[in-house]
């Protein structure tokens, strides 16, 4: 079944890493996910892994895969104020199109 | 990347009217279209599938004579709220896939119904 998990809240000092997590249960996942949600706000994709990779860099953000145990993480380096939104993580099945949405974390970056 | 503008972007209506919301993928033709509904403090739960020229696919306890959908083309769906009651009220995104990687989302729509 498709089950996404992640924790609800977390809060970091401007300029440290934030580390977000997620776990899904289903093992057929092509590609990963993470988007950013601002408030009142659509979701912006962050960035993406296919799911035969365990590690992808863009910048400031890192997502590791650990596929054998169906975890994966977002670390976003230097977190700035602007940082602060809820992020979701996000599997998409084999053979479809579809995603299914973790239950998004909210990043709160104090000064 | 990609725009997908959903519009409008906030709507109050009056209980028993209907409410049509549109998204536009503005530089890309989308195969498939998704809307969906997300409460306060909640994740995204799908409502349904829709692609270009065809019916749309609902998932489960989802009324799809309440919940409009038409994909008329490449470039446009349309999410239409029939008789809308409170308990309608959400906020209502679009996203746009080319079928390929990647998905792109609308703004979102918060519908209230007074």
């Amino acid at each position: 079944g498709e089950d996404v998990e992640q924790s609800l809240f977390l809060s970091v000092r401007e300029g440290d890493s934030s580390v977000i997590n997620c776990t899904y249960t289903d093992s057929s996942s092509t590609y990963l996910y993470w988007y950013k949600q601002e408030p009142g706000a659509g979701l912006q994709l962050l960035t993406y892994i296919f799911s035969n990779m365990d590690m992808k860099q863009d910048q400031r953000l890192t997502v590791l895969l650990n596929k054998k145990d169906k975890h994966l993480s977002l670390r976003i380096a230097d977190t700035q104020t602007g940082d602060s939104a809820i992020y979701f993580c996000a599997e998409r099945l084999g053979g479809g199109n579809k995603l299914t949405f973790g239950t998004g974390t909210q990043l709160k970056v104090e000064l | 990347g990609a725009v997908v503008s959903q519009h409008p972007s906030w709507v109050i209506c009056k209980s028993g009217t209907s409410v049509k919301i549109e998204c536009r993928s503005l530089d890309f033709q989308a195969t498939t279209m998704f809307w969906y509904r997300q409460f306060p403090k909640q994740s995204l739960m799908l409502m349904a599938t829709s692609n270009e020229g065809s019916k749309a696919t609902y998932e489960q306890g989802v009324e799809k004579d309440k919940f409009l959908i038409n994909h008329a083309s490449l470039t446009l769906s349309t999410l239409t709220v029939t008789s809308a009651h409170p308990e309608d009220s959400s906020f209502y995104i679009c996203s746009a896939s080319t079928g390929v990687t990647e998905a792109f989302f609308g703004q979102g729509t918060r519908l209230t119904v007074v």
